[in-house]
C-alpha cells in the first residue's frame, strides 16, 4: 500500500515547455487534489476532482489543466510554463469529502521554471 | 477568501514545554483539521474538529474551536524535538468539497 505517489520529484523547465505531472493514489478515494505551495505559505488548491471523469477549479488554477480518466490518478498539466509557476506541488486525496475526512498527501514534486 | 491565517508565524521553545498555535478565519465553516509538515515533505493530518464541537484531544494535542470568534488553537503538551515543524489548520467555506490552509505555523522544539 504506496499511499499517494507523485511522479516527477524534481523538474527544471525553461520558459514557455510544458509538462505533466501524474498523481496515483491506491487507497480508492473518490476525491484527489491538486496545491501549490510557495516558500514560507500555505497550500492553494489548484484544481481537484470529485470522482473519476470529473474536474473542478480551486484557488489558482489559471495557467494549468486536469485529467481524471482513472479513478486512481489525477494529472495537471503545465500548458506553457512560466517563472511564476515555480514552486513545490502537492497531490492529495481523500474517501469522501474533505471538509469530513484526512487527507492524506503525496510527496511533493519540487518544479523550477526558469 | 476563506484562508485562515495561523498564530504566531515562527514559535521557539524548549523541550518539555507546552506550544499554542493559534488559527483564525473569516466566514462560517463545518469543520477545521490541522496539518504537520516535516521539512520537505507532504502534510500529515493530525486532527478534526467540527464546527459543534468545542474541545477535542488526541494524545499531546489538545484543540480548541470557537466559532463566535471564528478561532482554534492547537496544544501540543510536553514538546519533543520530534515535533519540530509547520503546522497548518485547514478550513472549508461551508463547502464540503475543498479546504483552504493558513500560512502555517513554524515550530522549533530544541533539544
Amino acid at each position: 500500500n504506496a499511499g499517494v505517489t507523485q511522479t516527477p520529484k524534481f523538474r527544471v523547465l525553461k520558459t514557455g515547455q510544458s509538462m505533466t505531472l501524474l498523481c496515483a493514489q491506491d487507497m480508492n478515494h473518490e476525491y484527489m487534489y491538486w496545491y501549490r505551495q510557495d516558500p514560507g505559505m500555505g497550500l492553494r488548491l489548484i484544481h481537484y476532482s470529485v470522482g473519476e471523469g470529473t474536474t473542478a477549479k480551486g484557488e489558482v488554477p489559471d495557467g494549468y489543466n486536469v485529467s481524471r480518466l482513472k479513478k486512481q490518478n489525477f494529472l495537471l498539466g503545465l500548458e506553457s510554463a512560466a517563472p511564476s509557476q515555480t514552486s513545490v506541488y502537492f497531490c492529495a486525496s481523500s474517501y469522501k469529502r474533505v471538509s469530513e475526512h484526512t487527507q492524506y498527501f503525496g510527496p511533493g514534486t519540487r518544479l523550477t521554471v526558469l | 477568501s476563506q484562508q485562515g491565517e495561523e498564530d504566531p508565524q515562527a514559535l521557539s521553545i524548549q523541550e518539555g514545554e507546552n506550544a499554542t498555535m493559534n488559527c483564525s478565519y473569516k466566514t462560517s465553516i463545518n469543520n477545521l483539521q490541522w496539518y504537520r509538515q516535516n521539512s520537505g515533505r507532504g502534510l500529515v493530518h493530525l486532527i478534526l474538529i467540527r464546527s459543534n464541537e468545542r474541545e477535542k484531544h488526541s494524545g499531546r494535542l489538545r484543540v480548541t474551536l470557537d466559532t463566535s470568534k471564528k478561532s482554534s488553537s492547537l496544544l501540543i503538551t510536553a514538546s519533543r524535538a520530534a515535533d519540530t515543524a509547520s503546522y497548518f489548520c485547514a478550513t472549508d467555506e461551508s463547502n464540503f468539497n475543498k479546504f483552504y490552509f493558513g500560512s502555517g505555523t513554524k515550530l522549533n522544539v530544541k533539544p
